[in-house]
């Protein structure tokens, strides 16, 4: 299983403030994930990346960016909140199996509420 | 059409019954296929996880996968007011690509 922390756990905050979630995972996944979701709502992917200095957009259009300077590090930045920002955003990194070929394991997540 | 196609539910047994979870996918290339489990306000947590045709057990829980129907199941014995949750489905495509259907909410009533 993967260690996957996300920092912080729930923020409020006000429009147009500048934001970062954290994620960090210590068990060397080259591949993380960004997801959205809304409360009772399916995953949607935002963001993912298969090793350093790699990110693509994800199939959710978003107004979020990321980097990827450390394999333990993926940090998600909002240049500006809005309301429409609130969600819950789940990080998860990727571990290879034997057979299954790879699964995902999901951080704690962060409830944002933009007000 | 989606990648994954799960029933929304809700799904209610009582407890001590057997809850069936199914799941389509599309993609016939699809390489694996995995149950998560999500409690409301929680994130998914990975059950089981299948690649072969036929079954799977741990514990409770069974995953059925039968790639020529493109259908994946998942079987929870005994079931317990603890396993009321939404339950994800997850293939796997190559390209290491995830896709997740939109849950089934399982409800075992006491």
């Amino acid at each position: 299983e993967a260690d996957i922390y996300q920092t912080p756990r729930y923020l409020v905050i006000g429009t147009g403030k500048k934001i970062t979630l954290e994620c960090s995972q210590t068990m060397g996944h080259d591949k993380m994930y960004w997801y959205q979701q809304d409360p009772g709502m399916e995953l949607h992917l935002i963001h993912y990346s298969y090793g350093v200095n790699s990110t693509e957009k994800g199939d959710l259009s978003s107004e979020s960016t990321v980097s990827r300077i450390r394999t333990e590090h993926f940090p998600l930045t909002l240049e500006s909140a809005r309301p429409s920002h609130t969600s819950q955003y789940l990080c998860a990194s990727s571990e290879y199996l034997q057979g299954a070929g790879a699964t995902q394991y999901f951080g704690p997540g962060t409830r944002l509420l933009v007000l | 059409q989606k990648e994954v196609e799960q029933n929304s539910g809700p799904l209610s047994v009582p407890e001590g019954a057997i809850a069936s979870l199914n799941c389509t996918y599309s993609d016939r290339g699809s390489q694996s296929f995995f149950w998560y489990r999500q409690y409301s306000g929680k994130s998914p947590e990975l059950i089981m996880f299948i690649y072969s045709n036929g079954d799977k057990e741990d514990g409770r829980f069974t995953a059925q996968l039968n790639k020529a129907s493109q259908y994946v199941s998942l079987l929870i014995r005994d079931s317990q007011p603890s396993d009321s949750a939404t339950y994800l489905c997850a293939v796997l495509v190559i390209g290491n690509q995830f896709y997740f259907g939109t849950g089934t909410s399982l409800t075992v009533i006491p």
